[in-house]
């Protein structure tokens, strides 16, 4: 149980395309999914608190234009990185916590997206 | 501020070794703690959790943790590896749900199995 797909696995685009990733709990529902984005070799960094209903949550230094997020379903979160560069080429890995409001539970990750900008 | 710490970057154990991976973490209150496990190319898998209770935790995969609060402790044990348990380990330490939920990661282990 508790199973998040992420999609797609793998992305290679030109710089200055926008791209979308998909974010899916597949056998729970989350009011609550969050962004990572890892580079090698090293440890995850939470980008943004994605919240069914509501705006996103940044953290500080990331660009809210830059990394759009939406999140209209208890069982989706969207990231749209736009007019993407090669400095965006990262590993982006989602996670979600399974439950409605209140949820005592751990998160569960994705598989992550391996995203190449030419 | 709350961190969490990973001394070691990388370690290396002969299958059938013992194991033991060092976490420490910094929080002010009860902490939630989290040990996940992250193959390359591949999102984290969780091993095991400790919110409150018993402070030995048994997980999956045959790991067990102890929450050491004199310490500030929480290390990941295996009593005999497996080659496959080869791999990238992240300790966390996680705010209550009602203060986010977010999860401050530890820089990361690496461990090498031998055979």
């Amino acid at each position: 149980g508790a199973v998040v797909s992420q999609h797609p696995s793998w992305v290679i685009c030109k710089s200055g395309t926008s791209v979308k990733i998909e974010c899916r709990s597949l056998d729970f529902q989350a009011t609550t999914m969050f962004w990572y984005r890892q580079f090698p070799k090293q440890s995850l960094m939470l980008m943004a608190t994605s919240n069914e209903g509501s705006k996103a949550t940044y953290e500080q230094g990331v660009e809210k234009d830059k990394f759009l997020i939406n999140h209209a379903s208890l069982t989706l979160s969207t990231l749209t990185v736009t007019s993407a560069h090669p400095e965006d080429s990262s590993f982006y890995i989602c996670s979600a916590i399974p439950g409605v409001g209140y949820s005592n539970q751990p998160q569960h990750f994705g598989d992550g997206t391996r995203l190449s900008i030419l | 501020a709350q961190s969490v710490t990973q001394p070691d970057i990388h370690i290396t154990v002969s299958e059938g070794a013992s194991l033991e991976l060092r976490c420490n973490y910094s929080y002010g209150a009860t902490p939630y703690l989290f040990w996940y496990v992250q193959s390359p190319g591949q999102g984290l898998q969780l091993l095991l959790k400790y919110f409150s209770g018993d402070t030995l935790v048994q997980g999956i995969k045959g790991f067990e943790a102890e929450f050491k609060r004199s310490q500030s402790s929480f290390n990941l044990r295996k009593p005999s590896v497996h080659w496959s348990d080869a791999a990238e380990y992240f300790c966390a330490v996680g705010e209550g749900y009602n203060q986010g939920g977010k999860l401050i990661f530890g820089q990361g282990t690496e461990l090498s199995v031998k055979p």
